[in-house]
């Protein structure tokens, strides 16, 4: 067990719609990041939040946004979305935001869109 | 892409037998890490190397890096059918992303 919870673990949902991911980090973390695990694009880096700030950007679509809150944890918004955005999304949470030391992953939520 | 590459891609050896992976990654990095991930799970942890460092070892695992040919290996020695699984590299560079490779999927026959 990482310590990291990510919720739901899985969701069937349709084109269109808009979804929350939830993540709480381990106690103690103050980094949480978020990827997207597709079979096509495999592990991407969408977006990291340190301390309730955002720290780093990646290929993150301007149809998901992301927020830390103060008692530091984590949601990912997806709106509008494609067949294409199905996938494994993982938070990982870290102690330090700046030189990127071990990363400790959830179990992931799978999103299925139909 | 963000991506760097990881060869082979999928690896299948007998129980016993040493895996070796290869990671490149495209920028300048910090450290380089290595997980693990069971099939659909979360990734684990196994290892860091720093960009001063050339080799590392941990266990049964063995990582050596090569800055100047922004190249990294991971040698798994005498392999368990437990270490069946996904392998992935990370790097880490100033911008605070730690980017991954496309993975290595090892097979270890019993």
């Amino acid at each position: 067990d990482s310590g990291v919870t990510q919720t739901p673990k899985h969701l069937i949902t349709a084109t269109g719609q808009r979804v929350t991911l939830r993540c709480s980090p381990r106690s103690g973390d103050l980094s949480v990041y978020w990827y997207q695990q597709s079979l096509d694009q495999g592990l991407q880096f969408l977006i990291q939040y340190y301390n309730g700030e955002e720290r780093a950007k990646g290929n993150i679509l301007e149809r998901f946004s992301a927020q830390q809150f103060p008692d530091l944890h984590s949601e990912l918004n997806l709106s509008s979305l494609e067949l294409g955005d199905s996938a494994l999304y993982f938070c990982a949470s870290s102690i330090s935001g700046g030189d990127t030391g071990e990363l400790f992953f959830g179990e992931g939520s799978r999103l299925t869109v139909l | 892409s963000q991506q760097g590459e990881e060869d082979p891609q999928a690896l299948s050896i007998q129980e016993g037998e040493n895996a070796t992976m290869n990671c490149s990654y495209k920028t300048s990095i910090n450290n380089l890490q290595w997980y693990r991930q069971n099939s659909g799970r979360g990734l684990v942890h196994l290892i860091l190397i720093r960009s001063n460092e050339r080799e590392k070892h941990s266990g049964r695992l063995r990582v050596t890096l090569d800055t100047s040919k922004k190249s990294s290996s991971l040698l798994i020695t005498a392999s368990r059918a437990a270490d069946t699984a996904s392998y992935f590299c990370a790097s880490s560079g100033n911008t605070g992303k730690l980017i991954f490779g496309q993975g290595t999927t090892l097979q270890v026959k019993p």
